[in-house]
């Protein structure tokens, strides 16, 4: 079965400072990874997916991710980190031939940005 | 286009009560899911619809949990009897068809008494 790890809980940020946020994927074949952000009292809003192809994937708001096979990891990247990004992220991987079904989430990783 | 709609945004009750939700997906997706999200931890899938039929819903407690999406478009969730552990936020997505990008909605925050 497929699990996702985020490692941090939560994590401060200075407004402008750049920002990854870690995701660590367990799953047997290959695997179709998400990033969706969650702002309070929201639904889930999808940021960027990778399926195949190139490693780096841009996304939404200025996020990317890459996918590293080697270290079963796909973080999450901005340059430059604005106040509206303070939000809870979530990692998610996808299995079967259709690659949305049966996500499995990670615990999510509250963000905080601080002046 | 409008998004997934979900009803009451809120809802308190006491154990041992019955609770329905409500959702409405994006116009013409086909596939319908049903997620169960408890504080501090990442939503966890419960039932999916493909139109009206049941796709996996190997995680739904089914001794008191209950779906249903009879015309393929509309589907609610019951909770009956509710537990306390039954306190979460139940999140309703849906996707154009299986395989593709899923779009949730706000989401029902239930607490249970």
């Amino acid at each position: 079965a497929q699990s996702v790890t985020q490692p941090d809980i939560h994590i401060t940020v200075s407004e402008g400072a750049s920002l990854e946020l870690r995701c660590n994927y367990s799953y047997g074949a290959t695997p179709y990874l998400f990033w969706y952000v969650q702002s309070p009292g929201q639904g889930l809003q999808l940021l960027l997916k990778y399926f195949s192809g190139d490693t780096l994937v841009q996304g939404i708001k200025g996020f990317e991710a890459e996918f590293k096979r080697s270290q079963s990891s796909f973080n999450l990247r901005k340059p430059s980190v604005h106040w509206s990004d303070a939000a809870e992220y979530f990692c998610a991987v996808g299995a079967s031939n259709f690659g949305n079904e049966k996500l499995t989430f990670g615990t999510g990783t509250r963000l905080t940005i601080i002046p | 286009e409008a998004g997934v709609a979900q009803s009451p945004r809120y809802k308190i009750i006491e154990k041992r009560q019955s609770v329905a939700f409500w959702c409405n997906p994006i116009s013409g997706h086909a596939t319908l899911y049903w997620y169960q999200q408890i504080l501090g931890q990442g939503p966890k899938l419960l039932i999916q619809f493909q139109n009206n039929g049941v796709v996996d819903d190997s995680q739904l407690p089914k001794d008191r949990f209950s779906a249903e999406r009879l015309k393929g478009v509309d589907s609610t969730l019951k909770i009956q009897p509710a537990k306390l552990e039954d306190s979460a936020v139940y999140l309703c997505a849906s996707s154009l068809t299986q395989g593709e990008t899923q779009y949730f909605g706000p989401g029902t925050r239930l607490l249970v008494l």
